[in-house]
Parts: C-alpha cells; sequence; structure tokens
C-alpha cells in the first residue's frame, strides 16, 4: 500500500459525460501527479500539481482539467468523454517538486465510457 | 524531442538471471527510475539511479550509464511472482516523468 488513494475504482459512463476522479497524496507529499495508461500504451504524464499550483502538463487533452485543493487532494475531470478516454487513471505523489522525487502511484481508477 | 526503448517482451525460468535494458533520449535528464506493475495494479518504485554506476537492492539492481543514455535492471533468482511489466522513466529535470513503453516479463517454471 503505497498510502496514495483514490476513488472510484471503477467508473462506467456514456460518451459525452463528465466524469471526476479524486486522489489523495501521501501524508506529507506536496506533489501530484496525474497519468493516464491505454492498454496499447504507456503511461503517459497528463498534470503535476505542487502545492496547489500547476507546476508541470504534459499531453492533457483541453477536455480535461485538475485542481489540487488546500488540503492538497487532487481532482481530475473529464469532459465531452469518447471511447477513446477509456483507459486506467492513476494519481501518484512526491514529496517535493519533483527532480528527483520518487513518485508513489495509488491503486487507479478504471474508466469505461460506452 | 523525448524517446525512451524497452524491449516489449521477455521470458526467462525461474531461479535464473535477466536483464531489461532501457535506452533514452530526452530533453533532460535528473535521474532515471524502474517501476514494476503487475497488470491492473499499479506501478510500485524499485530503483532509481542519478550517477553512473550499479545500485543494487536485495535481488534487484540498476546500473546506468549517462554518457551512452543507458540503463539496465537486473533480476536475480527469478521468482514466480516476478512476472510482471518493468517501466524504466527518466525525471526530466522535474518537468515530469517519461515513462518508456514497459517491459513484460514472463518467468516460467
Amino acid at each position: 500500500d503505497s498510502g496514495v488513494t483514490q476513488t472510484p475504482k471503477h467508473l462506467i459512463t456514456a460518451t459525452g459525460q463528465r466524469v471526476t476522479l479524486r486522489c489523495s497524496p501521501r501524508s506529507g507529499d506536496l506533489s501530484v501527479y496525474w497519468y493516464q495508461q491505454s492498454l496499447d500504451q504507456g503511461l503517459q504524464f497528463l498534470i503535476q500539481y505542487y502545492n496547489g499550483e500547476e507546476r508541470a502538463k504534459g499531453n492533457i487533452l483541453e477536455r480535461f482539467s485538475a485542481q489540487q485543493f488546500p488540503d492538497l487532494h487532487s481532482e481530475l475531470n473529464l469532459s465531452s468523454l469518447e471511447l477513446g478516454d477509456s483507459a486506467l487513471y492513476f494519481c501518484a505523489s512526491s514529496v517535493g517538486r519533483g527532480g528527483g522525487d520518487t513518485q508513489y502511484f495509488g491503486p487507479g481508477t478504471r474508466l469505461t465510457v460506452l | 524531442g523525448q524517446n525512451i526503448d524497452q524491449p516489449t517482451e521477455m521470458t526467462a525460468t525461474e531461479g535464473a538471471i535477466v536483464q531489461i535494458n532501457c535506452t533514452y533520449q530526452t530533453s533532460g535528464f535528473n535521474g532515471l527510475f524502474w517501476y514494476q506493475q503487475h497488470a491492473g495494479e499499479a506501478p510500485t518504485f524499485l530503483s532509481y539511479n542519478v550517477l553512473d554506476g550499479l545500485e543494487e537492492k536485495g535481488r534487484f539492481s540498476s546500473f546506468l550509464s549517462r554518457s551512452k543514455g543507458y540503463s539496465y535492471l537486473l533480476l536475480k533468482e527469478l521468482q514466480m511472482k516476478d512476472s510482471a511489466s518493468y517501466l524504466c522513466a527518466v525525471d526530466n529535470y522535474g518537468q515530469n516523468f517519461v515513462f518508456g513503453p514497459g517491459t513484460r516479463l514472463s518467468v516460467l517454471p
């Protein structure tokens, strides 16, 4: 158990809908990262927040957005969902801004878009 | 650009030694991580190299050559539970982690 929690574990929804994924980092960690993992692709970095501020951005679609709250939990919002958004979404946390910090991953949310 | 290469699949026998290679070309480099991921589960941290050389941790060792853009993960005394995907990831100066495609290792009895 990494200490990172994610809810929900599974999510099934329809195309065009909007969903919110939630992540709580390990105690003491200030950075939260979001990743997408599809069947035919590796882990794709989406976005990083550090202490409430956006720190780095990867290949995140405009339909996706995220935020980190004062209690350091983070939410990833996915809207206008398409079939291709079906994937495992992982959240990870680290103690600092990055730069050599180990990232610890949560159990993931499996999103299925029908 | 950023590119990380790993073999797609490897097979080894229980009790044997296997070496999983990773080559990288990234715009920045601040260390290389190895993660293990069982199917459908979260990646778990195995090792971190930022300086050239070998880091040993029990049955697992990881090597880095920064000048060659090359790393390997060495797994000794293979066990069935080592069947998993192994991901190398480059820390791109804290901007983000760039993950390789992963190597699926199958350990046979």
